[in-house]
């Protein structure tokens, strides 16, 4: 079963706050992906990567930065928090790109600006 | 470019009726579609996927869905539902390595 794991959970921080989410996947995937998750918008691609040291931008990149520096951790960061952040966020992972794997979410990381 | 819609955005029904949940999509080739389920503080979880062949494609516990390619959709469908069956469903369209999701649909199974 693949595994993926994201770290805080739950995260509260003030406007100009600095957050880092983290992602660990056991799966030896590729891929690996960052989302959020607001009501009425669906899941939105912020950003992702196909491998240790490569980054992409998705479709709502702005205020986020992300690295990923192993196969296994891909990290989400945002330097000046601000309440638009606020938002549950998704990593995923997958092993042969989207037009014929699947993704594999981790349980979500719940952030809140103050 | 590329888009999927999500029409209803809350959906009910009974335990034991038939379920449609709908999904529309805007891509100028032949599209790669999933279906996700999101079960509450859960992260998704794959349904089912279509890539090719077989228009109607089956999935885990017992859904399925149609593509449609004159009709741009691909819903998805249930002959009797159960109540554990109440979720947040997502209708997906993969270009190239990025997945781009609806905006999803909350499924309420009534007793």
């Amino acid at each position: 079963e693949a595994a993926v794991t994201q770290s805080p959970r739950n995260k509260v921080t003030v406007t100009g706050g600095n957050v880092t989410l983290s992602c660990r996947q056991t799966n030896s995937h590729n891929y690996m992906y960052w989302y959020r998750q607001d009501t009425g918008h669906g899941l939105r691609l912020i950003h992702y990567s196909y491998g240790a040291g490569n980054l992409q931008i998705g479709d709502v990149p702005d205020g986020y930065k992300a690295t990923r520096t192993t196969q296994e951790d891909f990290f989400l960061l945002l330097e000046l928090a601000s309440p638009s952040q606020t938002s549950l966020y998704f990593c995923a992972s997958s092993g042969a790109g989207l037009n014929t794997g699947q993704l594999y979410f981790g349980e979500g990381s719940k952030l809140t600006v103050l | 470019a590329q888009s999927v819609t999500q029409p209803d955005a809350r959906v009910t029904v009974s335990e034991g009726a038939s379920l449609q949940l709908r999904c529309k999509y805007s891509y100028s080739a032949t599209p790669y579609l999933f279906w996700y389920v999101q079960y509450p503080r859960q992260g998704l979880q794959l349904l089912l996927k279509y890539y090719s062949g077989d228009p109607v494609v089956q999935g885990v516990n017992s859904f399925e869905a149609e593509f449609s390619k004159s009709n741009s959709s691909f819903h998805l469908q249930k002959a009797s539902v159960h109540w554990s069956d109440s979720a947040v469903y997502f209708c997906a369209l993969g270009n190239y390595n990025v997945l781009y999701f609806g905006s999803g649909t909350k499924l309420t199974v009534e007793p």
